[in-house]
């Protein structure tokens, strides 16, 4: 079990362009969830899916984000035209839903997006 | 619509001291309640969960209990030590819905 792990680290883009972030969870856990966390406050919900359904979505997933999991694998979270007040870093985690303790969260180490 | 609080948002404290986190939520309606301690721009790391059904949690240095009727969790760190520091958050699982609520976590400064 090597975690979840998040690609790229680091992503530095002008605004306007697209970036797409990917999560690969722990290989049993049914839920993914991303989060965005700016400096010096806790992470802020943005969605969640339970194998490739996306159950729901945070009213801070603007139409410029979209989100898939695909075959309830690996997760892709993409930022379209990108505006300076998306720098965040964005994080995912995952969880068994059913699981003992139930729905426990593992993070993955996130990436850190720079809009200039 | 929960929200989570935690006091102090910062604490520094000298080595060896026994010290306690507080995180508070508005919404007693919750399913488990647990702690993650953050590394300057890193990711979580899951410290403790208590389930609703359980008073308190420990492992190792670190006790964590929870009170739901009156909205209180604490996280009590025995015997601090300088590779504690870090921020620590709480997050609240709800009964309905299925997402966590975070505080702003407490960044602990130990000093040695």
């Amino acid at each position: 079990d090597t975690g979840v792990s998040q690609d790229p680290r680091h992503k530095i883009t002008k605004r306007g362009q697209n970036v797409t972030f990917r999560c690969d969870p722990i290989s049993e856990h049914n839920r993914l969830y991303w989060y965005r966390q700016t400096l010096g406050q806790g992470p802020e919900f943005l969605t969640y899916f339970q194998n490739e359904a996306q159950l729901e979505k945070s009213r801070l997933l603007s139409d410029r984000f979209s989100a898939e999991r695909p075959k309830g694998s690996f997760s892709t979270l993409e930022i379209q035209r990108t505006e300076q007040g998306d720098s965040a870093m964005y994080l995912c985690a995952s969880s068994l839903y059913g699981g003992d303790p139930y729905n426990e969260q593992f993070f993955g180490p996130g990436t850190r997006l720079t809009v200039l | 619509k929960q929200e989570v609080t935690q006091i102090p948002a910062a604490l520094s404290v000298p080595e060896g001291e026994n010290l306690v986190l507080n995180c508070s939520f508005t919404d007693s309606a919750i399913y488990n309640l647990q702690w993650f301690r953050q590394d300057p721009g890193k990711g979580l790391t899951s410290l403790l969960l208590i389930q609703s059904s359980q008073r308190e949690q420990t492992s190792g240095r670190l006790n964590a209990s929870l009170d739901k009727s009156s909205g209180r969790s604490t996280l009590y760190i025995a015997a601090s030590q300088p590779g504690d520091s870090a921020t620590y958050l709480c997050a609240a699982l709800n009964n309905y819905g299925q997402n966590f609520v975070f505080g702003p976590g407490t960044r602990l400064s130990v000093l040695p």
